[in-house]
């Protein structure tokens, strides 16, 4: 199966951190990524990781992958009110040559002033 | 500002019409994706072409095509349009580096069919 699922809503209080998880279910992704999505707006790429780490950190954002369990999560350290937007986990599989994407269900996260 | 462009922004239109989404990817991206976005089923990968080529399909229905042009530009056309349609669709093109396809999505037309 190919199906990444998310929980729907997150939400945080300004300037704490905030976990939004993934799971999916193709264990030969080769990368996964998160993208962010602010209202009105298509997606913006985050960050990615190979599924040959175990963790990225970019700035605030903490990536881990767990491989044996399937399972993405993205942290966002001091969260901020414009961090409020709808987030997209998405598995890559190679596949014949082409790269093929899957994305979540989308993760909802409001953070309260 | 991603660099794709999708026209137009809105779009209302009647159950049992015709409508052509356009999409122009970044200069020098030759894969296009289609995606439709709705309230209760997330993101939806429709189509995705390649320099002119159909690449891979995901759950477009029949009564939905699309095509990439010689200029790379693409368009999906939507007919038979049903209430359930409503939606934002988006285009996306992609390039590789260093083996990371990144896909930059536009801002998207939000279709509503009445």
């Amino acid at each position: 199966g190919e199906d990444v699922e998310q929980s729907l809503f997150l939400s945080v209080r300004e300037g704490d951190s905030s976990v939004i998880n993934c799971t999916y279910t193709d264990s030969s992704s080769t990368y996964l990524y998160w993208y962010k999505q602010e209202p009105g707006a298509g997606l913006q790429l985050l960050t990615y990781i190979f599924s040959n780490m175990d963790m990225k950190q970019d700035q605030r954002l903490t990536v881990l992958l767990n491989k044996k369990d399937k399972h993405l999560s993205l942290r966002i350290a001091d969260t901020q009110t414009g961090d409020s937007a709808i987030y997209f986990c998405a598995e890559t599989i190679t596949s014949g040559g082409y790269q093929k994407v899957t994305f979540g269900t989308g993760t909802k996260l409001q953070v309260i002033p | 500002d991603s660099g794709v462009t999708q026209t137009p922004k809105h779009l209302i239109t009647a159950t049992g019409q015709r409508v052509t989404l356009r999409c122009s990817p970044r200069s020098g991206d030759l894969s296009v994706y289609w995606y439709q976005q709705s309230l209760d089923q997330g993101l939806q990968f429709l189509i995705q072409y390649y320099n002119g080529e159909e690449r891979a399909k995901g759950n477009i229905l029949e009564r939905f095509s699309a095509q990439q042009f010689p200029d790379l530009h693409s368009e999906l056309n939507l007919s038979s349009l049903e209430l359930g349609d409503s939606a934002l669709y988006f285009c996306a093109s992609s390039v590789e580096r260093l083996g990371v396809e990144t896909q930059y999505f536009g801002p998207g037309t939000r279709l509503l069919v009445l």
